[in-house]
């Protein structure tokens, strides 16, 4: 166990549909990625917040937004969702503010868009 | 191009062999590596992280990184049937962002 919580554990959607995910950080971690997993492929990298502040992003569109709080938990939200959007959606925590930017993944939201 | 390549697989090796899984990255001013495992239907897992040229072992697991090449490989030694699950490396390059290869697929034999 790392630490690091995400709710829901599992979501069906429609096309269309704006979703929400939720993450918890590892105790005394300031930063959390996001990435996506389609089945098959390897995590695709969202954005990583860090003090509130988005700190990087890859290539994803606008309608993938993200929020981190004082506690430094995170959203991220997909509106207008596309059957491509189905995937497996991880967070992941790290300190990089302790010299080391080792990322430490929860256990996964599975999405399903219909 | 993709910004981290890796091996499919599936690799399989008998148990107590030695399996070498390789990784190449495209970003020379990528600042930082590291290798996770992924059981089917699991999150990654950490196995190791390496910054500096050469070879870093934790264990059975042995990561070497060679940036001039820009090349990245996991050795694990004495492979047991629990070590058998998907293998992916990642990068962060300079602008801080991360890349994972597509991972290769580990088959240990009993």
């Amino acid at each position: 166990e790392t630490g690091v919580t995400q709710s829901p554990t599992h979501l069906i959607k429609t096309r269309g549909q704006q979703v929400t995910l939720r993450c918890s950080s590892q105790s005394g971690h300031n930063t959390v990625s996001w990435y996506q997993q389609a089945l098959g492929q390897g995590p695709q990298f969202i954005f990583q917040y860090y003090r509130e502040e988005e700190n990087g992003r890859g290539n994803f569109p606008p309608r993938f937004s993200g929020l981190q709080f004082p506690n430094y938990s995170s959203e991220l939200n997909v509106n207008a969702l596309e059957l491509d959007d189905s995937a497996l959606y991880l967070c992941a925590s790290s300190a990089p503010d302790r010299s080391t930017d080792t990322q430490y993944f929860g256990p996964g939201t599975r999405l399903t868009v219909l | 191009q993709k910004e981290v390549e890796q091996n499919s697989g599936p690799l399989s090796v008998p148990e107590g062999a030695i399996a070498s899984l390789n990784c190449t990255y495209s970003d020379r001013g990528s600042q930082s590596f590291f290798w996770y495992r992924q059981y089917s239907g699991k999150s990654p897992e950490l196995i190791m992280s390496i910054y500096s040229n050469g070879d870093k072992e934790d264990g059975r697991f042995t990561a070497q990184l060679n940036k001039a090449s820009q090349y990245v490989s996991l050795l694990i030694r004495d492979s047991q049937p629990s070590d058998s699950a998907t293998y992916l490396c990642a990068v962060r390059s300079n602008f801080n962002k991360f890349y994972f290869g597509s991972g290769t697929k580990l088959n240990v034999k009993p």
